[in-house]
């Protein structure tokens, strides 16, 4: 079981706007640990899409976007395209088990 | 171009060990902590271990601690991860990361099946 919480799946129309949960606790994001978002497909190379709670790396597309209040984080995605089906994860640091730890990770499903 | 190559995985039995290794390209390699995350068969991503850029600094997931040794070789530009006394629960593909704690590049993994 993961110290931060994710829907296991959200879904979709092409055009919609679609939100992904991330919630922690008081050890790690409620700790101004920085909170940090995931794009996996199957069979491939994870890919960073947000890093620092809000920014983007060059190269993904400003239809992804982040936010961090409290002891949760939020990924965004406007837009919805089909190729933005995958599996999503947050990641941060927890204090208490001294480790960099993920989310159990999103599964988004375009319709 | 950042390129990561893990390399090493395989079928082991319980009990037994296997070093996994990721060659490292397109980058100052020496410069960066590095990671190994895992991924389980239809389970999310686990974090498993990292290093500092020099080697002097390790950091391991208390379900490796003491089994698992991460290490690396900055003339080589590698990455290893030493695993012992191999467990069913440890099958997983194994990916290393480049920089912590943002993994901003990864490979693209490598199986180990722990299995008798």
């Amino acid at each position: 079981q993961s110290v931060l919480t994710q829907p296991p799946s959200v879904s979709g129309a092409p055009g919609q706007r679609v939100t992904i949960s991330c919630t922690g606790s008081s050890s790690n994001i409620g700790a101004r640990y920085d909170v940090y978002w995931y794009q996996h497909l199957p069979g491939t190379a994870p890919k960073l899409l947000i890093y620092v709670n809000t920014n983007r790396p060059s190269g993904v597309p400003d239809r992804f976007s982040g936010s961090k209040s409290g002891t949760s984080a939020s990924l965004v995605i406007t837009g919805l395209q089909a190729e933005d089906e995958a599996d999503y994860y947050c990641q941060s640091y927890d204090s208490s088990l001294s480790e960099w730890v993920f989310g159990g990770g999103t599964k988004l499903t375009v319709l | 171009e950042v390129q990561l190559v893990e390399s090493g995985g395989g079928l082991v039995q319980p009990g037994g060990s296997l070093r996994l290794s990721c060659t490292a390209s397109g980058f100052t390699f020496s410069s960066y902590a590095m990671s190994w995350v895992r991924q389980a068969p239809g389970k999310g991503l686990e974090w498993v271990s990292g290093i500092s850029g020099g080697g002097g600094a390790t950091y391991y997931a208390d379900s490796v601690r003491g089994r698992f040794t991460i290490s690396r070789d900055n003339s080589k530009t590698t990455l290893y991860l030493q695993m012992s006394s191999l467990r069913a629960e440890d099958t997983a593909v194994y990916y290393c990361a480049k920089d912590i704690p943002r993994f901003d590049y990864w490979g693209q993994g490598t199986l180990v099946t722990v299995s008798s």
